[in-house]
């Protein structure tokens, strides 16, 4: 089955910085790459995603960029701020489920943004 | 209330009790999805309901039981838990549909076993 690795396990960075979360997977039919991000005591909130058809997608600060020939996607965070500061989890969809979504997770990277 | 909701957020028991885990989604949803998070270690999915029948049980103790009643309600009912399964227990709910789309998550019941 699908098998996701995500690094690194923490991240710190001055405020203003850039932030790069890199996440593999194993499964080469994946098709779907969502990024999650969780604060402290609160519910995961998706931030981005990415289906396999596209190399990257921005949002604002964040950005997510695929490679599917090395089997791996990054999540990337520009002029960090504190309330940025969060673990952020990675995650792919195997292909073949119908109609739900078989998210596996990579084991999330805490990022602190110091002011 | 909007959103996915969860009730209760905390719960403390014994080996020998059994309880129950409600989740509720408000967001016309027809696929439910229970994972459990432990520190240090990756969210675990255990059981997803897609049209009110489940579809992945994906190796889960039998000390867990899931019940799905309709689309908007997912149950987790425990029984003779053992100390590791102290975790968050959170839910998910997501809309079924041809390609992979947003799951969005409640806030979790934080399990503490003893």
């Amino acid at each position: 089955g699908e098998n996701v690795e995500q690094h690194p396990s923490t991240l710190s960075v001055q405020e203003g910085d850039s932030a790069v979360i890199k996440c593999t997977y194993s499964d080469s039919a994946s098709n779907y790459f969502p990024w999650y991000k969780q604060e402290l005591g609160k519910r995961p909130q998706l931030i981005i995603d990415i289906r396999s058809n596209v190399g990257e997608k921005k949002d604002q600060r964040i950005a997510v960029t695929l490679n599917k020939t090395a089997k791996h996607f990054s999540l990337h965070i520009t002029e960090t701020q504190p309330e940025d500061s969060a673990v952020y989890f990675c995650a792919a969809s195997p292909a073949g489920n119908t109609g739900f979504q078989k998210l596996v997770f990579g084991t999330g990277t805490r990022l602190l943004v110091s002011p | 209330e909007t959103g996915v909701t969860q009730t209760p957020r905390h719960l403390v028991m014994g080996m020998t009790n059994k309880k129950s885990l409600k989740c509720e989604q408000h967001l016309g949803h027809n696929a439910m999805y229970w994972y459990k998070q432990s520190a240090k270690k990756p969210l675990e999915l255990m059981f997803v309901y897609s049209l009110e029948e489940r579809v992945e049980n994906n190796s889960v103790p039998s000390r867990f039981s899931p019940e799905c009643p309709n689309s908007s309600h997912l149950f987790l009912h425990l029984h003779t838990l053992q100390p590791e399964d102290s975790a968050l227990y959170l839910c998910a709910s997501s809309q079924v549909v041809a390609v992979p789309y947003e799951q969005y998550f409640g806030p979790g019941t934080r399990l503490t076993v003893t």
